[in-house]
């Protein structure tokens, strides 16, 4: 199972694009990245999720470079509201034993 | 749409007692999990159902933790007797689908059951 490593926590502005680096160096050749957001008290919420190149939707985009080693969370402006906790994974979404590691803990301030 | 159910919200128990944990998934997901969280820390996930059979329970303390899901829907997630470190939220998701090689799959998840151990 590929292991993930992500900063503890960030801080940021509102209005500023917000990058949170991923690295999981053994990661498998039918892995998937897949980034969730988790606020207090609730459950976590799916952001994305992408194999190679660059994935983007409504919410953010995930760069994922040809190594496939690393990769980033991309939230573009982010608000007051985009304050949680950041939770990047490896392998099977959802499941087939996730491992959720401690997660970036984003604070945007005004 | 509707989205996973738990209840309770919140429970307290004293060690040594037994609680359990209600989750209904969103309709039509196959997949149906429950994680432990304890404060501080990612989800762990306990038990993994797919319909009513049991995918993966390896992280799952046997001696004192069972599931079930008997109609391939509702499960309920037992804890017989509680200690104090089983103090945590427990959080049920569901997906359509797993595996590794289903994009798409992602697990949505309820608000979680927060059990407090005294």
């Amino acid at each position: 199972l590929a292991k993930t490593t992500q900063p503890i926590s960030m801080d940021s502005y509102e209005g500023q694009e917000v990058n949170i680096t991923c690295s999981h160096n053994n990661i498998a050749t039918n892995d998937y990245i897949t980034w969730y957001q988790q606020f207090p008290s609730q459950g976590p919420r799916f952001i994305i999720q992408g194999y190679k190149t660059k994935v983007t939707n409504e919410v953010a985009s995930l760069f994922i470079p040809a190594d496939r080693k690393s990769s980033t969370l991309s939230l573009p402006r982010v608000s007051l509201s985009d304050t949680a906790v950041y939770y990047c994974l490896v392998g099977a979404t959802g499941g087939f034993k996730t491992i959720f590691g401690a997660g970036t803990r984003l604070f945007v301030k005004a | 749409e509707a989205g996973v159910a738990q209840s309770p919200r919140y429970k307290i128990i004293e060690k040594r007692q037994s609680v359990a944990f209600w989750c209904n998934p969103i309709s039509g997901h196959a997949t149906l999990y429950w994680y432990q969280q304890i404060l501080g820390q990612g989800p762990k996930l306990l038990i993994q159902f797919q319909n009513n059979g049991v995918v993966d329970d390896s992280q799952l303390p046997k001696d004192r933790f069972s599931a079930e899901r008997l109609k391939g829907v509702d499960s309920t997630l037992k804890i017989q007797p509680a200690k104090l470190e089983d103090s945590a939220v427990y959080l049920c998701a569901s997906s359509v689908a797993w595996g590794p090689h289903q994009p798409g799959t992602e697990a949505f998840f309820g608000q979680g059951t927060r059990l407090t151990v005294v």
